[in-house]
C-alpha cells in the first residue's frame, strides 16, 4: 500500500542520547515535513524539505536536524535528547507544483525522553 | 503567515449537521483553505480544500464567502465515528513551509 511509514512506532529514550526517527514515502512526493504534536495541542512544523537535497527550518527547529539525500527518505535526528522533546512526531509528504495540493501524514512516532 | 482562529470544541448528536467556522482575516491572495481531521493516536487526514465559494465532496462541504476571511466546514449527518479534532489551515500551495496548524476544534458526537 502506497503511503508514508515511520519508525519506530514508539521509543523511550534517556536524556542526552542521540535518536533518529525514520520516515519513508513511496508516492514520489517532492516535499516532506516533520511536525511535533504535544499532548492536547496542534502540530508544529520542525523542518521541511521542498525537494531532495534541500531542507529548511520550520517553527520549532532547535535541537533537531534533518537530511534529504533522496526523494523517499527524510530522517529526523535529535543529537542530544532532552525531556522537552517528549512528543508525538509526524512525518508528512506532499506533491506540489501548483496551488491547492495537500499533505499526507504518517502514523506518527511517540517519543518519551526521560 | 495567515493565522487561523476556530472554536476549541463543539458537541453534537448523531444525525445532526456540524458546522465549524474558521477565521483567517489576513489570508493572502494565493492562499488555499484546507481542512484536516485527526483521530486520537493518528496523523491528520485531508478532508477538503477550497479557494472560494463552495466545494463539496463525499465527506464534507466547504463554504467560503467572497472576502475569504473565513470558511465553514460542514459535516452532514455526523456519526459517532466523526468524533475527532478538525484543523483549518491556510497556506500557499507552492511553499509548504507556510502551512500552520492551529489548535483545532474538538468535535464530540454523542449518541
Amino acid at each position: 500500500i502506497a503511503g508514508i511509514t515511520q519508525a519506530p512506532t514508539s521509543q523511550i529514550l534517556a536524556a542526552g542520547r542521540r535518536m533518529t526517527l525514520r520516515c519513508t514515502q513511496d508516492m514520489r512526493h517532492n516535499a516532506m515535513y516533520w511536525y511535533r504534536q504535544d499532548l492536547g495541542l496542534g502540530l508544529r512544523l520542525i523542518h521541511y524539505s521542498n525537494t531532495a537535497g534541500t531542507t529548511g527550518k520550520g517553527e520549532v527547529p532547535d535541537g533537531y536536524s534533518v537530511s534529504r539525500a533522496n526523494t523517499d527518505d527524510f530522517p529526523l535526528t535529535l543529537a542530544s535528547a532532552v525531556p522537552s522533546q517528549t512528543s508525538v512526531y509526524f512525518c508528512a509528504s506532499r506533491l506540489f507544483g501548483g496551488a491547492g495540493d495537500t499533505q499526507y501524514f504518517g502514523p506518527g512516532t511517540r517519543l518519551t525522553v526521560l | 503567515l495567515a493565522k487561523t482562529t476556530q472554536p476549541i470544541s463543539m458537541d453534537s448528536y448523531e444525525g445532526q449537521e456540524v458546522n465549524i467556522t474558521c477565521s483567517h482575516n489576513n489570508i493572502a491572495t494565493n492562499d488555499y483553505i484546507t481542512w484536516y481531521q485527526q483521530f486520537p493516536s493518528q496523523g491528520p487526514r485531508f478532508i477538503i480544500q477550497g479557494y472560494k465559494t463552495k466545494v463539496t465532496n463525499e465527506v464534507a462541504s466547504l463554504f467560503i464567502p467572497a472576502d475569504r476571511k473565513s470558511s465553514t466546514l460542514s459535516l452532514p449527518r455526523v456519526s459517532l465515528s466523526d468524533t475527532a479534532v478538525y484543523y483549518c489551515l491556510v497556506g500557499e500551495g507552492a511553499a509548504g513551509n507556510k502551512l500552520t496548524f492551529g489548535g483545532g476544534t474538538r468535535v464530540l458526537v454523542k449518541p
